[in-house]
């Protein structure tokens, strides 16, 4: 049973353009959802993240969006560039020091 | 920020040896640390959570007297893999929070990748 699924599996956008990335949850009681970079042979690295009390978090060009009724939220990378081309990770996990549960990944190639 | 260091960054061993990986909190104390496994192209499943001074949780199928997980400090947690087999061969990685809090977010070492040939 996939608690976090994530997709699309794969995308590629153009240099310049946005990227978008979704994720849905089944349990309720998740009440973190981070998203996390990964490059090949090192460890994911927080990007950005968001708690059920807002809809929206922005923080540079990555932007958060979420919808509680819904149970989905989303990456959006604005002005993506060939840099941002690596593999990104939707997570959540409930409230105290609990485990991130994980989605699939997306891996994201950008072009020029 | 906070960091969490992870030794060795790559390991290759011989069938049937025993690994041993570290996990520090730099700058934290961490009560609690989390290891993950990731397989080439697949997403980071949770192994164990690691608790100091304490007995570690293991997740449903992973082998506890496999994969040994000693947190003897509050800034180390090593896991060990024991009679390794080339289907032990994965990347591993270790988490813990910020500050060991619990509204802190999770950060990750850097991951051993691990080879048994």
């Amino acid at each position: 049973q996939q608690q976090v699924k994530q997709s699309p599996q794969s995308l590629i956008v153009q240099k310049g353009g946005i990227s978008i990335i979704n994720c849905a949850y089944e349990n309720t009681a998740f009440d973190y959802f981070p998203w996390y970079q990964q490059f090949p042979g090192k460890g994911p690295a927080l990007l950005i993240a968001i708690r059920p009390d807002v809809s929206e978090k922005k923080e540079g060009r990555f932007t958060i969006s979420f919808n509680k009724s819904a149970k989905q939220f989303s990456l959006h990378i604005m002005d993506s560039q060939p840099g941002d081309s690596a593999t990104y990770f939707c997570a959540a996990s409930k409230a105290g020091n609990t485990p991130l549960v994980f989605g699939k990944g997306t891996r994201l190639s950008v072009i020029a | 920020g906070a960091v969490v260091s992870q030794h060795p960054s790559w390991v290759i061993c011989k069938s049937g040896t025993s690994v041993k990986i570290e996990c520090r909190s730099l700058d934290f104390q961490a009560t609690t640390m989390f290891w993950y496994r990731q397989f080439p192209k697949q997403s980071l499943m949770l192994m164990a959570t690691s608790n100091e001074g304490s007995k570690a949780t293991y997740e449903q199928g992973v082998e506890k007297d496999k994969f040994l997980i000693n947190h003897a400090s509050l800034t180390l947690s090593t896991l060990t893999v024991t009679s390794a087999h080339p289907e032990d061969s994965s990347f591993y990685i270790c988490s813990a929070r910020g500050q060991g809090l619990s509204n802190s977010p999770l950060h990750f070492g850097n991951g051993t990748r691990l080879t048994v040939t």
